[in-house]
């Protein structure tokens, strides 16, 4: 398996655009996260699925921030509009329940800078 | 949740023995203790679970005391390619309606140097 794919790997952007991060989580896994890393307030969950259902969003910053997940094999995370303090690392992470050690599995993360 | 305290930074040279000890006070019976390490420009990367005593894998040992109150992870013989941040975890990975608010916090931040 190739592991959770992310897309883009970097993006830079305008304030007051529209910025869309996507995540592929590894096939098969029922739980897919994203978490946001900064210097200064380090990783944190934003959200998270299971089966394609949100379960706990209560780390998403503002109305601003919205994550999706259509199907099992493609999840999204927007941003609209977009500010100088979204600048951050994100990452999409996915977990199979009852797996080995519950492991999560991180993908590369997406370096996102709003100018 | 329990709240973890690691220290925020070590330093060592190649070929030591780093050991990393995080304090959990009020890990509750259910509580697993999950170790993460991140490179840089990397998503964090599962290292070792444990529940109790010793807990060995081909990368690193765990440690946790009788009390559980606190655990080490044993780095043997580090390498410079071990520099990273290692994260301490505590919570009942069981349950997967907790998964969501396991906090990594600020991590170790290991500095292995020639």
């Amino acid at each position: 398996d190739a592991g959770v794919i992310q897309s883009p790997r970097h993006e830079v952007t305008e304030m007051g655009q529209e910025v869309t991060l996507r995540c592929k989580p590894i096939s098969g896994h029922d739980y897919l996260f994203w978490y946001r890393q900064t210097m200064m307030r380090g990783l944190e969950l934003l959200i998270y699925f299971n089966n394609n259902v949100p379960i706990d969003d209560s780390g998403m910053p503002e109305d601003r921030f919205s994550a999706k997940m259509p199907n099992a094999s493609f999840s999204t995370l927007k941003i609209q509009p977009s500010e100088p303090r979204d600048s951050a690392v994100y990452f999409c992470a996915s977990s199979l329940s009852g797996g080995k050690d519950n492991e999560q599995f991180f993908g590369p993360g997406t370096r996102l800078t709003v100018l | 949740l329990a709240k973890t305290t690691q220290p925020i930074s070590m330093d060592s040279y190649e070929g030591q023995e780093v050991n990393i000890t995080c304090s959990h006070n009020n890990i509750a019976t259910n509580d697993y203790i999950t170790w993460y390490q991140q490179f840089p420009s990397q998503g964090p990367r599962f290292i070792i679970q444990g529940y109790k005593t010793k807990v060995t894998n081909e990368v690193a040992s765990l440690f946790i005391p009788a009390d559980r109150k606190s655990s080490t992870l044993s780095l043997p013989r580090v390498s410079l390619s071990d520099t990273a941040v290692y994260y301490c975890l505590v919570g009942d990975m069981r349950r997967s309606d907790s998964w969501g608010k396991f906090q990594f916090g600020a991590g170790t931040q290991v500095v292995v140097t020639p």
